[in-house]
């Protein structure tokens, strides 16, 4: 069966430090990726989404970056965090099924930016 | 632009009792998939049901069903025999069926149900 891992699992970083989360998938190849946000009390906005390794597609121009080195790895980074970039990030993944992706979510990261 | 509305930011209902929640959504496509997501307080999102447009029989997963109405552009979440467990974020979410949908998935902002014992 397949799984998503993100690590870690809370973080708390001040403005202007450098950030790196992680998501892995297993059980599965060749994934699309995707990285979303929810801010407190909001919905979720997606931020990145990755049909294979090294293609990055951004939905939103912002201070963060991704990055699929592997297969089955996706980096959200940022250079220097802002306070608007707390949240809670959520890492997904979707394989074609039938002739749509469902995606699934990871457990995610809580981001506060102090 | 597309749009997911969900219309009851909270909802309350008795356990074993049934409950209904709305999403309504904008599109001028012909072919697409819908699906609800729970998010319990532990916040991972977690694929409750989903439909497809062309399908005019409502999906169903146990306790889970919808009533989709394509015309008026409506897609329901009705639980059944309330549990505990159920108490939950609901989101409603559309996305695109063509070849790689690649992360056009909507979300609506959430309805916030409460199981009381």
């Amino acid at each position: 069966s397949q799984t998503i891992h993100q690590w870690p699992a809370t973080l708390v970083q001040p403005v202007g430090s450098p950030l790196s989360l992680e998501c892995t998938v297993e059980g599965t190849s060749n994934p699309n990726l995707y990285w979303y946000r929810q801010a407190a009390g909001r919905g979720l906005q997606l931020l990145f989404y990755s049909v294979g390794i090294g293609q990055i597609s951004s939905e939103v121009p912002q201070n963060l970056s991704a990055s699929r080195p592997q297969d089955r790895q996706f980096i959200l980074s940022s250079k220097k965090l802002l306070l608007s970039d707390s949240g809670f990030y959520l890492c997904a993944w979707s394989v074609r099924l039938g002739a749509t992706d469902t995606q699934y979510f990871g457990p995610g990261t809580r981001l506060t930016v102090l | 632009a597309q749009t997911v509305t969900q219309s009851q930011p909270e909802m309350s209902v008795q356990e074993a009792e049934t409950v209904t929640l709305s999403c309504t959504y904008d599109t001028s496509e012909s072919d697409y998939y819908l699906f609800w997501y729970k998010q319990p307080p532990s916040r991972q999102m977690i694929l409750v049901i989903r439909q497809e447009a062309y399908k005019q029989q409502n999906a169903t997963e146990n306790r889970f069903s919808v009533n989709f109405q394509k015309a008026a552009k409506s897609f329901s979440l009705k639980i059944s025999d309330s549990q505990l467990g159920d108490a939950a974020m609901y989101f409603c979410a559309k996305t695109r069926n063509y070849g790689g949908s690649q992360g056009n998935l909507i979300f609506g902002k959430g309805t916030k149900l409460s199981v009381k014992p």
